[in-house]
């Protein structure tokens, strides 16, 4: 069973949907970070957060630290939100980020 | 100011080569990682540099190592290349090992 569990693994949607990402883990970790990849490979740092909840533009990510879940939001999605999502978290026994699968999420006119 | 800088951005190397990539970091930060992106593996962590100190390293062969220099600047390298490394070599710099990672565009590095 992989440390960091990401659902679902493929989101198809239409324009202006509300999308919901969702991340399991199950190491002890002192943050979570969200992650965009766009084909090309670069990757973007979405959100980094150790507690509650955090909001940048259409974008929300929340996490219960108790319940070891995160979750990522996108509000109005738009074509353009179309990439690859990646949730990595901060092992903080191995001293190391350690990445979901990712989720791949399409947005279609 | 200037994002995590990754060179080359394509290679493509035969077997038992080896290989050198290069990661320029955001200025002022002293932590620089590498990861390796395979469509089978996903992202996995290769090793951590800190002020010029190897801090951490994943579960990869001896063929991997790097280093840093003291302008933060990081090399990796990987020797007698195999079809298997072939992939997506990212660099993330940040401030502390534990604060917000910034990750280059990647070498797509292609063994034949």
């Amino acid at each position: 069973k992989n440390e960091v569990e990401q659902s679902p693994q493929n989101l198809t949607a239409q324009e202006g949907e509300f999308i919901t990402i969702n991340c399991s883990y199950s190491v002890g970790i002192s943050a979570l970070h969200w992650l965009q990849q766009h084909p090309g490979g670069g990757i973007v740092s979405l959100f980094m957060l150790s507690s509650g909840k955090k909001k940048h533009g259409r974008l929300i990510a929340t996490i219960n630290i108790q319940e070891k879940h995160s979750s990522l939001h996108i509000t109005a999605s738009h074509p353009r939100d179309s990439a690859v999502y990646i949730c990595a978290v901060y092992d903080m026994g191995a001293q190391k980020l350690v990445f979901g699968q990712g989720t791949r999420l399409t947005i279609n006119p | 100011k200037a994002g995590v800088t990754q060179t080359p951005r394509y290679l493509i190397k035969t077997r038992g080569q080896q290989v050198t990539l290069s990661c320029s970091p955001i200025s002022g930060h002293r932590s620089v990682s590498w990861y390796q992106q395979t469509p089978g593996q996903g992202l996995q962590f290769l090793f951590e540099y800190f002020s010029e100190t190897q801090r951490n390293k994943g579960n990869f062969p001896g063929r991997f190592s790097g280093r840093q220099f003291s302008n933060s600047r990081s090399e990796m390298n990987v020797s007698t290349l195999e079809l298997g490394d072939s992939a997506l070599y990212l660099c993330a710099s940040s401030f502390e090992s534990n604060t917000e990672a910034f990750f280059g565009q990647g070498t797509r590095l292609t063994v034949v």
